[in-house]
């Protein structure tokens, strides 16, 4: 059963970037669609992008210009970056797998990591 | 605003049969298919229905989905307090480069 972890710092300063690393355990990253789901103090869900197969990415057009995924296959980790922070980057961030080749068919989720934009 | 829109909270007795709607366009819902997640608090979300209205293995059948048009619904009978929780639409949406679209969320509240 595959298992996944969101770790990273848990306080940003504004302006600067947001780094999260997704964790996967008992299944490769490769051949699956991986997307980012943010979710404000709240609020609901916010889909923020996805990695494809290892490489192919498609972020949310609202938030492109500040947003990178990227894989470490070597490591069977995910890494989300978002730059530029403000305010109202505060929320819960989850990683998810899509199990099918629907993108939001997203069956598999980590626990979320609370990310706090503060000076 | 999200471009799926969702009533914010429904209720029902113990018992009775909710639905809760999912609104959307042609770009979205009208042509990709709808995702239903279920939220309990402090938890992730957990798929619930698939493909308009496939439910994941495991989920119990008191939860359907159905989609007609720009629009979706998740209705969910015999309701029973465990279903007290913020529910979710999703969908493709194919405008500019693509995107992933969550409806706002529907509290369910059992009275």
């Amino acid at each position: 059963q595959v298992q996944l972890q969101e770790s990273g710092p848990g306080l940003v300063k504004p302006s600067e970037t947001l780094s999260l690393t997704c964790s996967v355990s008992g299944g490769s990253i490769g051949y699956y669609y991986w997307s980012w789901i943010r979710q404000s103090p709240g609020k609901g869900l916010e889909w923020i992008g996805y990695l494809y197969n290892s490489g192919s990415t498609n972020y949310n057009p609202f938030l492109k210009s500040r947003v990178t995924i990227s894989v470490d296959t070597s490591k069977n980790q995910l890494s989300l970056n978002v730059n530029s922070v403000t305010a109202a980057d505060t929320g819960v961030y989850y990683c998810a797998r899509a199990d099918a080749t629907g993108i939001l068919f997203l069956n598999h989720w980590g626990r979320g990591a609370l990310v706090t934009v503060s000076s | 605003q999200s471009v799926l829109t969702q009533p914010p909270s429904v209720s029902g007795a113990p018992g009775q049969r909710v639905t809760i709607s999912c609104s959307g366009s042609t770009s979205n819902i009208g042509s990709n298919y709808v995702y239903w997640y279920q939220q309990l608090p402090g938890m992730a979300p957990k798929l619930l229905i698939f493909g308009n209205n496939q439910r994941l293995s495991g989920v119990p059948d008191r939860f359907s989905g159905s989609k007609s048009g720009t629009s979706a619904s998740l209705a969910i009978s015999g309701l029973r307090s465990e279903d007290e929780a913020d529910y979710y639409c999703a969908a493709w949406d194919d405008t500019l480069t693509g995107r992933g679209l969550f409806g706002g969320g529907t509290r369910v509240t059992v009275l």
